[in-house]
């Protein structure tokens, strides 16, 4: 079965970047969408944005000036880049399998979630 | 952006009871064309990742008790716990996934009476 496993920084510091990484194992890249959601404290699950194993992505449109995905297909695992970060970027960062329907996608399975903090 | 919204935000049922958590749209998520609602329903418990309970509004994943059961079409949408357990103590989330981007409820917490 296909598991998910969040990898990074604990801490990033205000205007730096945040990057993350995704090692997917159980299920190749290809075919899903691959996503990464997250959920500040106290707060609801917010979508970042997925990538398809060819390399195209879809961001959020609240995000998407500062987000940057990649998908490496030979180590199976896909990261998360977040530019200029302030603290309202502190939060649980899941990745997750993305399944396409229509225009979007819905999400199986998560991954354990890492948290990240935003602090100098 | 569909806007999701729940009610109640918490929910407090007697063990064995039956829960009922709701979610509208801001505009229908359903499709006339295939006769498919594109909704999926999350279990988000502490220290956990959220799981995938339901999609296309009715259909159990695989490994879901069927004690949970999903239902509704167009903007209104309900998620049934037909005898509720401890281990369903958790925060349920709704999801649709009509129209980019993928918009989530902000949840209904769920509790022991």
């Amino acid at each position: 079965q296909v598991q998910l496993q969040e990898s990074g920084p604990g801490v990033v510091k205000p205007s730096e970047t945040l990057s993350l990484t995704c090692s997917v194992s159980g299920d190749p890249l290809s075919t899903y969408y691959w996503s990464w959601i997250r959920q500040p404290p106290g707060k609801g699950l917010e979508w970042i944005g997925y990538i398809y194993y060819s390399g195209s992505a879809s961001y959020s449109p609240s995000l998407k000036s500062r987000v940057t995905m990649s998908v490496d297909t030979s180590k199976n695992h896909f990261s998360l880049e977040l530019k200029s970060v302030t603290a309202a970027d502190t939060a649980v960062y899941y990745c997750a399998r993305g399944i396409a329907a229509n225009a979007t996608v819905w999400f199986a399975p998560w991954g354990q979630g890492t948290q990240v903090t935003v602090s100098s | 952006d569909i806007v999701m919204t729940q009610s109640p935000d918490s929910l407090a049922v007697s063990l064995g009871e039956r829960a009922t958590l709701n979610c509208k749209s801001s505009q229908s998520v359903s499709s006339s064309s295939n006769n498919k609602t594109f909704l999926a329903w999350y279990q988000h418990k502490p220290g956990q990742p959220p799981k995938l309970l339901i999609y296309w509004a009715s259909t159990r994943e695989s490994g879901v008790p069927d004690r949970f059961s999903g239902s509704g079409s167009g903007t209104d949408f309900t998620l049934t716990i037909s005898s509720l357990q401890a281990e369903d103590v958790a925060v349920y989330y709704c999801q649709q996934y009509y129209s980019s981007p993928p918009t989530f409820g902000q949840g209904t917490k769920v509790e022991i009476k």
